[in-house]
């Protein structure tokens, strides 16, 4: 079946500085949705991708979904401490969806 | 718009007993529904795809005689997990596809099992 991979498992950033989390897919989907889980809390939706090679912003935050539709990205500029939490990716090709096993982002003050 | 609730939010049971837990829409309808359960610091594993008015279609390796689910009606869906066993403590978390808008899913706060 369809599997997502998710890198890097943790991300240690400095308060301000920029990173990037990474998904891939073993197949084309037809899109890609970006969650975000606070500790102790559920997955709240972030966005979605729908088209090949399609960018989009959300303030410090711009999720990317590459040409072949089978990998994504998310990079945050400027982190801060409201940052902090799990970010998932989760590719879809009919209505389920499947998730990366996420980027857990830790920040330093 | 596009609230998801559970109840309950966490739960203790005993060895061998059944839990059940419900998934509602709160401001939409939901004709498809999703069970997943995330162990700590895990990812979210879809167990199945409840489906209003008809059987629920479970993912590999997810026992339907021990994870009842029952979507009734086009905002509640129940999962029943039957015979609990320890192994079973998982924090399980529902969510309900609007189907007003594309592709995304509203996901409910969740609810935290321990089988003692």
């Amino acid at each position: 079946g369809q599997q997502v991979m998710q890198i890097p498992q943790y991300q240690h950033v400095q308060e301000g500085e920029d990173f990037t989390t990474y998904c891939n897919s073993s197949t084309t989907l037809s899109n890609i949705q970006w969650y975000k889980q606070r500790p102790g809390g559920h997955p709240v939706f972030l966005i979605q991708l729908v088209k090949s090679g399609e960018v989009k912003k959300q303030k410090r935050l711009t999720f990317q979904f590459g040409e072949a539709k089978k990998n994504s990205s998310l990079h945050i500029t400027a982190t801060q401490t409201t940052d902090v939490g799990t970010y998932f990716c989760a590719g879809s090709n009919d209505y389920k969806l499947s998730f990366g096993a996420g980027t857990t982002v830790t920040v330093r003050a | 718009g596009a609230v998801v609730s559970q109840h309950p939010s966490w739960v203790i049971c005993k060895s061998g007993t059944s839990v059940k837990i419900e998934c509602r829409s709160l401001d939409f309808q939901a004709t498809t529904m999703f069970w997943y359960r995330q162990f700590p610091k895990q990812s979210l594993m879809l167990m199945a795809t409840s489906n209003e008015g008809s059987k629920a279609t479970y993912e590999q390796g997810v026992e339907k005689d021990k994870f009842l689910i029952n979507h009734a009606s086009l905002t509640l869906s129940t999962l029943t997990v039957t015979s609990a066993h320890p192994e079973d403590s998982s924090f399980y978390i529902c969510s309900a596809r609007d189907e007003r808008g594309a592709y995304e899913q509203y996901f409910g706060p969740g609810t935290r099992l321990t089988v003692t």
